[in-house]
């Protein structure tokens, strides 16, 4: 089966340092890879997809700089999150497309930012 | 543009009980529809998909059914377990004129023992 493999889980930073996260995908090729933020309220802001070969698209209010993403190949992707600061926490979730199963995104366990 | 609107933020059942989620959107394609779930501590889930208008999916005794006509795609369950207790998105896939995927609000299902 399709599997996402997210980490760290929980990484809790001081204010202004960064962190890295990466996404493996396990038993499929990952053409695209989109990154999400899920707020305590539980609501999903797209970041960016990513597809392997093609330019990065970033959502509005995220940016390359803050959020710079590597998809170097068909089964890996990282995002690190630059000078964190306490808008950034929430959950973390990358959301790997299948490219053998149409539109059906695969998401990780999601890597959870706390930032002090 | 695209858009999805669920309307219950919680919904409390006792076991047994059926369970009805609704979901509209709004798009001017084709595009397959989902329903991920997402149990505490983890990422959301696929629960199930609808790749055709008029076509129902299901799974795990959860079933909803991709209705044009309508513009809805309500989750339903004849009888919940309290296992099934989890945040439920009904989600609208990318088609040729958007390559986003876009969540509603997501639905927490509360089952009482």
């Amino acid at each position: 089966g399709a599997l996402v493999y997210q980490y760290p889980r929980r990484t809790i930073c001081k204010s202004g340092t960064s962190m890295r996260m990466e996404c493996q995908a396990v038993g499929f090729q990952a053409t695209s890879v989109a990154w999400y933020r899920q707020s305590p309220q539980k609501t999903f802001e797209l970041i960016a997809l990513s597809t392997v070969n093609s330019a990065i698209k970033y959502e509005q209010n995220f940016t390359q700089e803050k959020f710079p993403i590597s998809h170097p190949n068909l089964s890996f992707s990282s995002m690190t999150v630059l000078n964190a600061y306490l808008e950034d926490r929430g959950l973390y979730l990358c959301g790997a497309r299948d490219r053998d199963s149409g539109n059906t995104l695969y998401f990780g366990e999601g890597s959870r930012l706390i930032v002090v | 543009g695209n858009s999805v609107t669920q309307m219950q933020g919680q919904v409390t059942l006792s076991e047994e009980e059926f369970l009805f989620i609704n979901c509209t959107y709004s798009t001017t394609g084709y595009p397959t529809l989902f329903w991920y779930v997402q149990y505490p501590g983890e990422g959301p889930q696929l629960l199930l998909k609808v790749t055709t208008a008029n076509n129902k999916g299901s799974s795990r005794g959860f079933e909803a059914t991709y209705d044009k006509g309508t513009t809805s795609f309500h989750l339903q369950k004849a009888s919940v377990q309290e296992s099934d207790s989890a945040v439920y998105y009904c989600v609208l896939g990318p088609d040729t004129n958007a390559y986003k995927v876009i969540f509603g609000k997501g639905t927490h299902l509360h089952v009482l023992p």
